[in-house]
């Protein structure tokens, strides 16, 4: 089993949709999750740190669920920009620097 | 926010010549660095950790003669693919972490294609 699991996607939604996507983690005892958005060809950047009290930031919510290991990410209102990989992270366990990246959820989004 | 750089952004060598990747933090230092590597449609993979002043701490399956990876400040790291080969071309991305209040983060340099023919 992998340590991050995400569903690959593609998720194809129009301007001004909901989105949500969802991660699995293997290792119980991680301490720090993260969303990370990756566009083509280019390196990821952080979108959001995922506390266990949840968190938004704009249109953007994040959601821990340590007892189900579930991590979630809801895009309200999508724009044409938002279209790219967004990355599930989580640190391994024992060292809190290195991060465990999901294979990512493509999402694409259409005028 | 902290800047991460990678030089070069890209390259293309033949089978068998040798390539070093540098990654620098701009406005922080960094004690620690990673490096990445991902292939098409794949998740980022660690490679190894670059501690300042010793040994890189490699992942399990990566050669480290092969990768070498030198911290000689606290603002620099350099990887270099030895006697690079076709299965090789990847995308390597570095990170540094800095402290932000609660815990680290890491922020990415923009990544280097590397292309060996």
């Amino acid at each position: 089993r992998k340590e991050v699991e995400q569903d690959p996607g593609p998720f194809n939604v129009p301007e001004g949709a909901t989105v949500a996507f969802n991660c699995t983690y293997s290792n119980s005892a991680s301490q720090s999750f993260f969303w990370y958005r990756q566009d083509c060809r280019k390196e990821p950047k952080l979108l959001m740190s995922v506390y266990s009290s949840g968190n938004e930031d704009g249109r953007f919510t994040a959601q821990l669920n340590r007892a189900s290991q579930y991590i979630s990410l809801l895009i309200r209102d999508s724009k044409l920009s938002d279209s790219a990989t967004y990355l599930c992270v989580v640190n391994s366990l024992g060292n809190t620097d290195k991060l465990i990246f999901g294979t990512g959820t493509r999402l694409q989004v259409f005028p | 926010g902290a800047v991460v750089s990678q030089h070069p952004s890209w390259v293309i060598c033949k089978s068998g010549t040798s390539v070093k990747i540098e990654c620098r933090s701009l406005d922080f230092q960094a004690t620690t660095m990673f490096w990445y590597r991902q292939f098409p449609k794949q998740s980022l993979m660690l490679m190894a950790t670059s501690n300042e002043g010793s040994k890189a701490t490699y992942e399990q399956g990566v050669e480290k003669d092969k990768f070498l990876i030198n911290h000689a400040s606290l603002t620099l790291s350099t990887l270099t693919v030895t006697s690079a080969h076709p299965e090789d071309s990847s995308f390597y991305i570095c990170s540094a972490t800095q402290w932000e209040g609660q815990s680290d983060t890491q922020y990415f340099g923009p990544g280097t294609r590397l292309t060996v023919l």
